[in-house]
């Protein structure tokens, strides 16, 4: 069974700093693998993805996110951060049962509070 | 541009009632995921389809079923509500497999 774990409940950046969330997975086969933000009482919206190719994958809003295969890591950064980027990030990855239309696993989430 | 489309956004019942969500995904999109997320949680894989076919299934309690209709909407049915059942149901949908999810801002569903 596969899993994400995001070992971070909050991530504190002062504003124009750059900024990493971690995120580590598990999963048999090669890893499909998402970042997705949430602001309150809203749905996720989708940052990025990697599938394959590049391991450094940019995304919305100024995120990239670096897929380390030895170290199943998939951390999101951004070189600076703003006050806007303050939400809750989810990493996630696909559940490869082969049926075409995966559901994902996701991590606990990491709030991101940056400071002006 | 168009997005999911869940309705009704909020929804009170009480324990041992049934409800039914509904999901109109993005045009041309067609496969679906339902997904529960409880207070302070990660979203929950419940049950996705792709092209109108039961495609994964996650952790989806017997008490409910859902489908996905010929003009690709889909319809979550929740029968015998425990208090448990109070969470956001999101629904999501894509152009396919390795494609990215797209969210509806969910359903508020409380139970009394």
């Amino acid at each position: 069974a596969q899993s994400v774990a995001q070992p971070e409940d909050q991530v504190n950046v002062a504003e124009g700093n750059p900024l990493t969330v971690k995120c580590t997975y598990s999963v048999s086969g090669n890893p499909y693998l998402f970042w997705y933000v949430q602001y309150p009482n809203r749905g996720l919206q989708f940052l990025l993805k990697y599938i394959t190719g590049d391991n450094l994958v940019k995304g919305s809003y100024g995120f990239e996110a670096e897929f380390n295969k030895s170290q199943t890591s998939f951390h999101l950064k951004k070189p600076s951060a703003l006050v806007s980027d303050s939400a809750l990030y989810f990493c996630a990855v696909s559940r490869n049962s082969g049926g075409g239309a995966d559901g994902l696993t996701f991590g606990k989430g990491t709030h991101l509070i940056i400071q002006p | 541009a168009a997005g999911v489309i869940q309705s009704p956004r909020h929804l009170i019942k009480e324990k041992r009632e049934t409800a039914t969500l509904k999901c109109y995904p993005i045009p041309r999109h067609d496969t679906v995921y339902w997904y529960q997320q409880g207070p302070g949680q990660d979203p929950q894989f419940l049950i996705s389809f792709y092209e109108k076919m039961q495609s994964d299934k996650g952790s989806i309690p017997d008490r409910f079923s859902a489908q996905q209709f010929s003009d690709y909407h889909s319809e979550l049915n929740m029968s015998s509500l425990e208090l448990g059942d109070s969470a956001l149901y999101f629904c999501a949908s894509s152009l396919g497999q390795g494609e990215p999810q797209h969210f509806g801002d969910g359903t508020r569903l409380s139970i009394l």
